[in-house]
């Protein structure tokens, strides 16, 4: 069974920091998300990855297979980017099954 | 841009009864899945289903729920007979394949009484 830790797992900013969110996982997967939950609860999918690094457009998302690790950095934060912040991970063996971290709510202040 | 749709937005229910959740998947999508979120807690999966059938399901995933795909656009989740530990938010998501980005629906608010 995989174990997904996050860190932190609240996180408070001023606008136009740079943030850094953790993901941690115990078992070796096929892919890593990374979501959004708004906080009316709808959930976006921002990345998939499974190697490397990928970005989109302020997001950069990184992982480490060896070290079972993964950062999501959002640059020059915004107000608009208060939301809960999820890491999922897809069990290698599996097709389809993903499993939860608790997510990282971040709250961005003006 | 094509988006999953759940409905309704939210079902109060009393304990016992049986209630069916909808979603429209994106229509290209083959793979689809329900998950749930107790409130305050983290998001898990229930069931995963493909080629009209189930692929994965979850230990959550007991007798009492039913999954289907009845026509060509809707995929449905059916709790037979709901307890109060059943009040959650369910998502419904899609994707094209497995093991690629799922698309998640808004999410049915079940509230049982």
């Amino acid at each position: 069974k995989n174990e997904v830790e996050q860190s932190p797992q609240n996180l408070t900013a001023q606008e136009g920091e740079f943030i850094t969110i953790n993901c941690s996982y115990s078992v070796g997967i096929s892919a890593l998300h990374w979501l959004q939950q708004h906080p009316g609860g709808g959930i976006v999918s921002l990345f998939m990855l499974s190697s490397g690094k990928k970005k989109h457009g302020r997001l950069i998302a990184t992982i480490n297979i060896q070290e079972k690790h993964s950062s999501l950095h959002i640059t020059a934060s915004h107000p608009r980017d208060s939301a809960v912040y999820i890491c999922a991970v897809g069990n290698t063996g599996t097709a389809s099954k993903l499993t939860f971290g608790t997510g990282t709510r971040l709250q961005v202040t003006l | 841009e094509p988006e999953v749709t759940q409905t309704p937005s939210h079902q109060v229910t009393q304990m016992g009864q049986e209630v069916i959740l909808r979603c429209v998947p994106i229509s290209n999508h083959l793979y689809f899945y329900w998950y749930r979120q107790i409130l305050g807690q983290k998001v898990e999966f229930l069931v995963s289903f493909y080629n009209n059938e189930i692929s994965e399901k979850s230990e959550i995933f007991d007798d009492q729920f039913s999954v289907e795909r009845p026509d060509g656009s809707n995929f449905t989740l059916k709790i037979r007979s709901t307890k109060l530990e059943d009040s959650a938010m369910y998502f419904c998501a899609s994707s094209q394949a497995p093991r690629v980005a799922q698309y998640f629906g808004p999410g049915t608010r079940l509230t049982v009484l």
